[in-house]
This record gives C-alpha cells, sequence and structure tokens, in this order.
C-alpha cells in the first residue's frame, strides 16, 4: 500500500522569508499524482499544485513551486515570500494513474505557523 | 461555476441516530469521492462513486456506512445507528475524470453525542 510521509508537524516562517515543506512517499508505481493541499482554518481544502511524476519539470503556481525527486520519492513544497495568509495546514497526497487505488492517499499534514 | 457543495455544514446526531450527508459535485463533474478526517489526522479515502454506481469502496467501513450517486440529485453518504467514533469532518471531492484534479468541498463536521 502507498504511504505518504510528511516529518514536520509544524513549521514556523517570518513573513516574507522562504519555506520549504517535506513529504516522502512510497510506491512501486512508476506513474502517478502528488499534490499539496492547504486547509486553512475555515477547514476547506483548497489544491495549491500538482505534479504528474512522468514530468521531470517541476511544477510551480506562482509563489509556490515543489522540488519533486522521483528517484528519492521525496516531493517538497517551497513558499516564497510568506504571507500571512499562507498560515494552514498543508497537506502532500498522492495518487495512482490508471487502474488501482482510486483515492488520494494524504500525509498527516504540517501546521505552517506565519510570524508577521 | 460553483464550487463543490455539502451539506450539511454542521450536524449533531445521538448515537444510535443516522447521518444523512449530502454532496452536489462541480458542475461538468461525474466523479464523486467521500473522505474521513478524524482530529488531527489528514484526510482517509472512503468511496469513489460515478453516476449509479460504486466504483471503489474499498475505504468504507464494513457496516453502517453506504454511499450512492443517484442518476438525478446529490451524492449521500450514508452512517446508519452512529457511535461516538464516527464524530469527524467529512469532505466531498469532486473530478471531472479518473485522473483529474479533486476539489474539495468545505465538508461536514459530524457531532455524535
Amino acid at each position: 500500500a502507498q504511504t505518504v510521509t510528511q516529518s514536520q508537524p509544524e513549521m514556523s516562517v517570518q513573513e516574507a522569508e522562504t519555506v520549504t515543506l517535506s513529504c516522502t512517499y512510497d510506491t512501486s508505481e512508476s506513474d502517478y499524482y502528488l499534490f499539496w493541499y492547504k486547509q486553512p482554518p475555515s477547514r476547506q481544502m483548497i489544491l495549491v499544485i500538482r505534479q504528474e511524476a512522468y514530468k521531470q519539470q517541476n511544477a510551480t503556481e506562482n509563489r509556490f513551486s515543489v522540488n519533486f525527486q522521483k528517484a528519492a520519492k521525496s516531493f517538497s513544497l517551497k513558499i516564497s515570500d510568506s504571507q500571512l495568509g499562507d498560515a494552514a495546514m498543508y497537506f502532500c497526497a498522492y495518487k495512482e494513474s490508471g487502474g488501482g487505488a482510486d483515492g488520494l492517499t494524504f500525509g498527516k499534514g504540517t501546521h505552517l505557523i506565519i510570524q508577521p | 461555476n460553483a464550487g463543490v457543495m455539502q451539506n450539511p455544514r454542521h450536524l449533531v446526531r445521538r448515537r444510535g441516530q443516522e447521518a444523512r450527508l449530502r454532496c452536489s459535485p462541480m458542475k461538468g463533474h461525474s466523479h464523486v469521492y467521500w473522505y474521513r478526517q478524524l482530529p488531527e489526522e489528514g484526510l482517509k479515502f472512503m468511496v469513489y462513486l460515478q453516476k449509479e454506481n460504486i466504483i471503489d469502496e474499498s475505504g468504507m467501513p464494513k457496516e453502517r456506512f453506504s454511499a450512492e450517486f443517484p442518476k438525478e440529485g446529490p451524492s449521500i453518504l450514508r452512517i446508519q445507528q452512529v457511535v461516538r467514533g464516527d464524530s469527524a469532518a467529512y469532505f466531498c471531492a469532486s473530478s471531472s475524470g479518473f485522473s483529474d484534479t479533486q476539489y474539495f468541498g468545505p465538508g461536514t463536521r459530524l457531532t455524535v453525542l
């Protein structure tokens, strides 16, 4: 079974600084998708970024970028120029492509605190 | 385009009662997923449905839980004879295809007294 591990229960960063959240996963599949979702205090799950495993280029969305290391099964999220609105729980998630497990497998999350 | 809708947002039930949670997917989406989030935990997959079909229910508890996605109307997650351990946030997500990104609703927080 696939597992997703987020080893940092909590991270703190100064406003306007850069922070990196770690995620590792375990799979025997070669084709899959990886995601970062954000859950602010409202509890709504918001998609931050998506990466297809077959793509070597790291995904970016404005201030958010990933460092995808397929051989190491690592998928870290970098947030540049941190803003107060970035404070939230961040969840890393994995999904197989093709047949097999249909749902997302989530890590336990990292609580990101932004210091003003 | 309206997002994924879930209702109610909060639901309180006494032990032994039934809970019915509703999910309307985003317009144009025919794939629905249900997840459960216990306190201080990530989301756990429960069931994946397409219109009138359960595709994967590998994450559903074997008893008391059921889900449907009828031809007309929202998807329903039904929990019979609720127990305190069912207290959690239940999230619905939808996508336009199997490999497409899942977009989440705001969740239903179930409290069992």
